[in-house]
Formats: C-alpha cells, structure tokens, sequence
C-alpha cells in the first residue's frame, strides 16, 4: 500500500520568500512521485516528476523537490514565490508498471497563499 | 489546456438518483483514469480503463462503473446516488505502458442533494 502526507494544510508567505512544501510518502516499492498544481475550478497540472532517475528534479514555473529515501521526502521549493503561484498543490505516489502509472495516492493537499 | 474535455461542468442530482459524466481523452492517449476529489482532499482513485476494459480500481463500491469506446471517449456512471458522493470528478487520459504523465481535465462538480 502506498501513502502520502503533506504537512501543513495551509502555507503562507510573502511574495519574494522561498516556498516549502512539505511531502512524505510511503511506499513498499520504489516510488515514483509527483507534485501537482490545482487553481480554483480548474484540473491538475503536473509540475514535476521523480521516476528514479536524479534525484532533484526541476519542473515547471521554477519549482523543484529532491527525493530523499532516507527521509521518504519529495519536498517541493521555489526561491522566490510570484502571486501567480497563488494555488492548492498536491504530493502524489504511484509505482511503475503500466497499470500503476494512471492510479495515484495523492496526499490532502497544500494550500498556498502569497501575500504582496 | 490539456486536450482532455470533460462535459457537464456542473450537474445537481437528487439522492437516489443515476448520473453520467462524460470525458473525451487527449488525441493518442488510449488509457483513461477517474477520479473523485471531495471538498478539501486530495483526488482519489475511482478505475482505470485500458482497450474498452477496466484496469485497476480503487475502493469505490460497484454502483461506480465505467466505458470506455474505441474513440478512447470514456463515462463514469454512478447508481443510487449518495449525498457524499458530491464531489469534483476528474478524468486523466494518458498512454499506456510509459511514463507519460496524466493529462488531466478541469472535472464535473457534482452535487447530490
């Protein structure tokens, strides 16, 4: 079985500050995870994706996460947060195989608010 | 934009009742996954469907079924609805057996009163 947990259902910075948020998982085989964003009435976007190759990965509008096994993370940062960035964002799981990559765990979601 | 449509936007269903919610897949993408994403969670896995068959499936009770066709168009059908049932219900196209990612469409908000 596979799991996620984000810590923190809210995060709350100023516009300019470093963005972390926080992604555990667990999994009993190797993990592929994903970070994804969802503004109001919209669908997921991918941000980035870790499927065992390097370990920090960069994706889209400046965001990065680095796994770490030892510590079963996959934190997603930003150097500097945009207004624009204004978004509830979700850590997911899933394992390889072509059955596993459509179904995702997702974990509760993060919401983050940007203040000018 | 994703190239994954999904129709209606919103619907308002009485308790008991049936509903169809309908999802067009991204051109190419033969493998359709659903969702169901409950106010304040994280989407969760509803079934996956591959070739006209479903291909994995989450905890959801069997009232929850699905088709796929062979334009790769896909529903998800839900009988006697519940009132927990409302949620934003999201489909996800991708093609099999890579790595691609899931492109996913903006959902149907569905409300069971």
């Amino acid at each position: 079985a596979q799991s996620v947990t984000q810590l923190g259902s809210h995060v709350s910075v100023s516009e300019g500050a470093l963005v972390l948020l926080r992604c555990n998982y667990s999994s009993s085989v190797p993990p592929y995870l994903f970070w994804y964003v969802q503004y109001p009435n919209q669908g997921l976007q991918l941000l980035l994706k870790y499927t065992s190759a390097a370990t920090l990965v960069k994706g889209i509008n400046g965001f990065e996460a680095e796994f770490k096994k030892s510590e079963t993370s996959f934190h997603l940062t930003k150097p500097s947060a945009h207004m624009s960035d204004a978004a509830e964002y979700f850590c997911a799981v899933s394992s390889a195989g072509g059955t596993s990559y459509g179904k995702l765990t997702f974990g509760q979601g993060t919401i983050l608010t940007v203040h000018p | 934009e994703t190239g994954v449509t999904q129709s209606p936007t919103h619907l308002i269903k009485t308790r008991g009742q049936q509903v169809t919610l309908r999802c067009s897949s991204q051109s190419g993408h033969n493998t359709v996954s659903w969702y169901q994403q409950a106010l304040g969670q994280g989407p969760q896995f509803i079934f996956q469907y591959y070739r006209e068959e479903e291909n994995g499936r989450g905890n959801f009770p069997p009232r929850f079924s699905g088709l796929q066709f062979p334009n790769y168009s896909s529903e998800l059908n839900v009988n006697a609805l519940e009132l927990d049932d409302s949620a934003l219900y999201l489909c996800a196209s991708r093609a099999w057996a890579t790595n691609e990612k899931l492109f996913f469409g903006s959902g149907t908000q569905l409300s069971v009163l």
